[in-house]
């Protein structure tokens, strides 16, 4: 069974420039949630994806967006980058059952650095 | 909304005792999940242990265990038998039943001397 791979592993942008980052589930989930975490501080709920479509959102601008594809790999996109946005982004898949915790499980994560 | 507050930005152990992490919340669901995760250095956040809101047994997990106190909304990580390998920053979590997103303490970094 393969665990949630992220790419790249780091990135660095300058201010003004878009990134996109990658995730792939790990098989057999259907659910992937990104999560932002500054350093020293907990992840911070980005969004979730659930068969392709936005599934829950956290307070994060349109800047952010995401994508979900059908083999349930995804994409985090942010436009427009600035300085605050430079942060470690985790992805988590999961399979969506209802009535149960859904257990998350993460990716290493994509360090970005905004210059 | 949902918040998740761990007091202790920083605790130390010695190989072999134990330590005890805090964690309050605050929600007004009745059914939710609580969680503890641990992030070693090389990043990847790991499940220790859960907690269902509904039982009121406290989750055990080999040298970790909690101590779940539902009406203080108090969920504290007890780790057992210490070992350097335990040394990692540890996150608090919240997920309502019908919530999509885990919410996150600030952590607590925890270190274990020989």
């Amino acid at each position: 069974e393969t665990g949630v791979t992220q790419s790249p592993t780091h990135l660095i942008k300058t201010r003004g420039q878009q990134v996109t980052l990658r995730c792939s589930s790990q098989s057999g989930h259907n659910t992937v949630s990104w999560y932002q975490q500054a350093l020293g501080q907990g992840p911070q709920f980005i969004f979730q994806y659930y068969r392709e479509e936005e599934n829950g959102r956290g307070n994060f601008p349109p800047r952010f967006s995401g994508l979900q594809f059908p083999n349930y790999s995804s994409e985090l996109n942010v436009n427009a980058l600035e300085l605050d946005d430079s942060a470690l982004y985790l992805c988590a898949s999961s399979t969506r059952l209802a009535q149960s915790y859904n257990e998350q499980f993460f990716g290493p994560g994509t360090r970005l650095t905004v210059l | 909304a949902q918040t998740v507050t761990q007091s202790q930005p920083e605790m130390s152990v010695q190989e072999a005792e134990t330590v005890t992490l805090s964690c309050t919340y605050d929600t007004s669901e009745s059914d939710y999940y609580l969680f503890w995760y641990k992030q070693p250095p090389s990043r990847q956040m790991i499940l220790v242990i859960r907690q269902e809101a509904y039982k009121q047994q406290n989750a055990t997990e080999n040298r970790f265990s909690v101590n779940f106190q539902k009406a203080a909304k108090s969920f504290s990580l007890k780790i057992s038998d210490s070992q350097l390998g335990d040394a990692a920053m540890y996150f608090c979590a919240y997920k309502g039943q019908a919530g999509t997103a885990l919410i996150f303490g600030k952590g607590t970094t925890l270190s274990v001397s020989s």
